[in-house]
């Protein structure tokens, strides 16, 4: 199984809102990362996970709140998001550690519209 | 710090015809260079990878990428194109040690003409 699933696909969620995005992974991965991506632009960094530990954050506002639960699960809880917050959000996993085969793994993303 | 640079925003390429995306990085050391596609709407896709020995390598979908330390560049390329390659294409790197920071050029659009 070399996939990593995203749920939901889509999310409309209003500026008051309380919303969870869901990223899993069974490939024994120990690394996982959030993604943004705005339209016609490259996906941009948010958070690495590295043996469920938060190892980066690339400054990322605190209404973006990232949960690692287990070695294949990854959460990114939304709190008071703002209209420019609608981007595709992307997980992805990886071998954590130096194993010579590091590539990032991507899921299909989900589309955020935030109201 | 290491960075990447697609210096071509779009191409438009005729379907049989063949294919060359440019990529030019900076870092330090031998970085781990990646080519991904991503077609509209859809998460990013591996091509291929280059993390040391042969320069030349081949990857999914009859694409390959040469690696040139000399010119500090990674292309892409593919004989013959077809419609169903009509994507968004991203180069990225690497640091080589460990791949936690993968950074990405700013894609190129290739769209395919019958």
């Amino acid at each position: 199984d070399t996939e990593v699933t995203q749920t939901p696909k889509h999310l409309v969620m209003g500026m008051t809102n309380k919303k969870s995005l869901k990223c899993e992974q069974h490939m024994g991965h120990r690394a996982m990362y959030w993604y943004k991506q705005k339209a016609k632009k490259p996906p941009e960094l948010m958070f690495v996970y590295s043996y469920e530990k938060l190892s980066i954050n690339e400054s990322v506002p605190s209404r973006f709140s990232p949960e690692c639960p287990n070695s294949s699960l990854l959460n990114l809880h939304l709190h008071a998001l703002q209209p420019e917050d609608s981007a595709l959000y992307l997980c992805a996993s990886s071998p954590a550690g130096w194993t010579g085969d590091n590539e990032q793994y991507f899921g299909p993303g989900t589309r955020l519209t935030v109201t | 710090a290491q960075s990447v640079t697609q210096p071509d925003i779009h191409i438009t390429v005729s379907e049989g015809a063949s294919l060359e995306l440019r990529c030019n990085y900076s870092y330090g050391a031998t970085p781990y260079l990646f080519w991904y596609v991503q077609s509209p709407g859809q998460g990013l896709q591996l091509l291929l990878k280059y993390f040391s020995g042969d320069t030349l390598v081949q990857g999914i979908k009859g694409f390959e990428a040469e690696f040139k330390r000399s010119q500090s560049s990674f292309n892409l390329r593919k004989p013959s194109v077809h419609w169903s390659d009509a994507a968004e294409y991203f180069c990225a790197v690497a640091s080589n040690f460990g791949n936690e920071k993968l950074t990405f050029g700013t894609g190129t659009r290739l769209t395919i003409i019958p």
